[in-house]
């Protein structure tokens, strides 16, 4: 069964501009999730969409969005990009999005905000 | 608020000897704990995780971990260590119904020939 991928794995943009980063889960998997790793934040959680609906919320601006199709492909989108948007963002998706299930990670789209 | 603290940053190990990376958790409810590992430039993989089924957990790769409720402990454990496991090491905690996952600092695992 093919793992969950991301794309594009790089990206470069610079201040003021947009960036639309997607992923497509593990087939079946309805959950997914998106994190955002810096060196000096760690990994912190920014949304959970599950059944196209947003369930969960990190504690992230506005700037930050996403949604999720019938297929259960996930686009994450983030406008007005800021140097500190810069960082490796990564997906994860699983069956139902429940506690107890794994959740497996794509590589990430590290992305450098210029 | 849910957290987990990793005590160590950084832990260096010679090749063929134990390896203990430590972990704490804020306990509230009854959590579900998991160990994932991040090679260079790639994504997290999991190494093995607690759903209060047995306390002591085995994962790949020789990795285990064990569930102390009274100690609020999940320390991650190998008897040997490889030169391939060094990486970054995340505990990661996250409770009942569909609460996020919650990530420790990590902590870097090198393995000295």
């Amino acid at each position: 069964k093919a793992g969950v991928t991301q794309t594009p794995r790089y990206l470069i943009k610079t201040r003021g501009q947009q960036v639309t980063l997607s992923c497509s889960p593990i087939s079946g998997h309805r959950s997914v999730s998106w994190y955002q790793q810096t060196p000096g934040q760690g990994l912190q959680f920014l949304f959970e969409y599950f059944s196209e609906t947003q369930r969960n919320k990190g504690n992230f601006p506005g700037r930050f969005s996403g949604r999720q199709f019938s297929n259960s492909r996930s686009e994450m989108n983030v406008s007005t990009l800021e140097l500190g948007d810069s960082a490796l963002y990564l997906c994860a998706s699983s069956l139902v999005g429940l506690d107890q299930e794994t959740q497996y990670f794509g590589p990430g789209t590290r992305l450098l905000v210029l | 608020a849910q957290s987990v603290t990793q005590l160590d940053s950084h832990v260096s190990v010679s090749e063929g000897t134990p390896v203990l990376l430590r972990c704490n958790y804020s306990s509230s409810y009854s959590p579900s704990l998991f160990w994932y590992v991040q090679h260079p430039n790639k994504g997290l993989q999991l190494l093995l995780k607690y759903t209060s089924a047995a306390t002591l957990v085995k994962g790949i790769n020789g990795f285990e971990a064990e569930f102390k409720k009274s100690e609020t402990s999940f320390h991650l454990t190998k008897p040997s260590a490889h030169m391939s496991d060094a990486a970054e090491y995340f505990c990661v905690v996250t409770y009942s119904g569909n609460t996020p996952l919650v990530f420790g600092k990590g902590t870097r695992l090198s393995v000295i020939a």
